[in-house]
């Protein structure tokens, strides 16, 4: 079956500009994550959304980033006047229900290079 | 905060060699999340643990819950092993443990 997709894979922005990446979950998995990823380091939190609503959204960085998902499927993050700081890989994952032990299961990330 | 540590960063073995990462972290938990992660960024779910041990074929991860402290092992290891490997404790991750096994 069809895992998690992120879209676009690659995207090279300028710094100021407004950035919106895509994730697509596993169909009826009610968790969603967002994690950035730098070069050499772990995943980094970001957001987790419970179906339509943040369950936690501690770990995005400032106010110029922020997170949707109005139907409890598709998620779009969404970044406002980007900086080169914010060039990372950004990872999605999605569980089934989001408990501690759940499994999630990744996309492939979202590269954003802000020049 | 849950602080989630893993050891050694980088590790260098040749090909049979048997392999060991570390990884601890500061607050209990009920379940720790063993991680693969190719180059180009697929990453996938290897094990989760609760408790004792689990195997999959070549690898076995163990975890000590009072210990706070989980092993990932790889017996008789192989290039296509190479890899970053990554804990995770919820929603906090380790830094990973670059591997690579050379032929």
């Amino acid at each position: 079956g069809a895992g998690v997709s992120q879209t676009p894979s690659n995207k090279v922005t300028e710094k100021g500009k407004y950035v919106e990446l895509r994730c697509d979950p596993i169909s009826g998995h009610t968790a969603l994550y967002w994690y950035r990823q730098s070069l050499g380091q772990g995943p980094e939190f970001l957001i987790y959304f419970q179906g339509t609503g943040a369950a936690d959204d501690s770990g995005l960085p400032n106010d110029r980033f922020f997170a949707v998902r109005p139907e409890g499927s598709v998620s779009t993050l969404k970044i406002q006047r980007t900086e080169r700081g914010d060039s990372a890989v950004y990872l999605c994952a999605s569980s089934l229900m989001g408990g501690v032990g759940d499994e999630q299961f990744f996309g492939p990330g979202t590269r954003l290079t802000v020049l | 905060k849950n602080e989630v540590e893993q050891s050694p960063q980088n590790l260098t073995a040749q090909e049979g060699e048997f392999i060991t990462i570390n990884c601890s972290y500061s607050v209990g938990i009920s379940a720790l999340h063993w991680l693969q992660q190719h180059p180009g960024g697929g990453i996938v779910s290897l094990f989760m643990l609760s408790s004792g041990k689990k195997k999959h074929g070549r690898l076995i991860a163990t975890i000590n819950i009072q210990e706070k402290h989980s092993s990932l092992h790889i017996t008789a290891s192989h290039p296509r092993d190479s890899a970053v490997y990554i804990c995770r404790s919820r929603l906090t991750f380790g830094e990973g443990t670059q591997l690579t096994v050379n032929p």
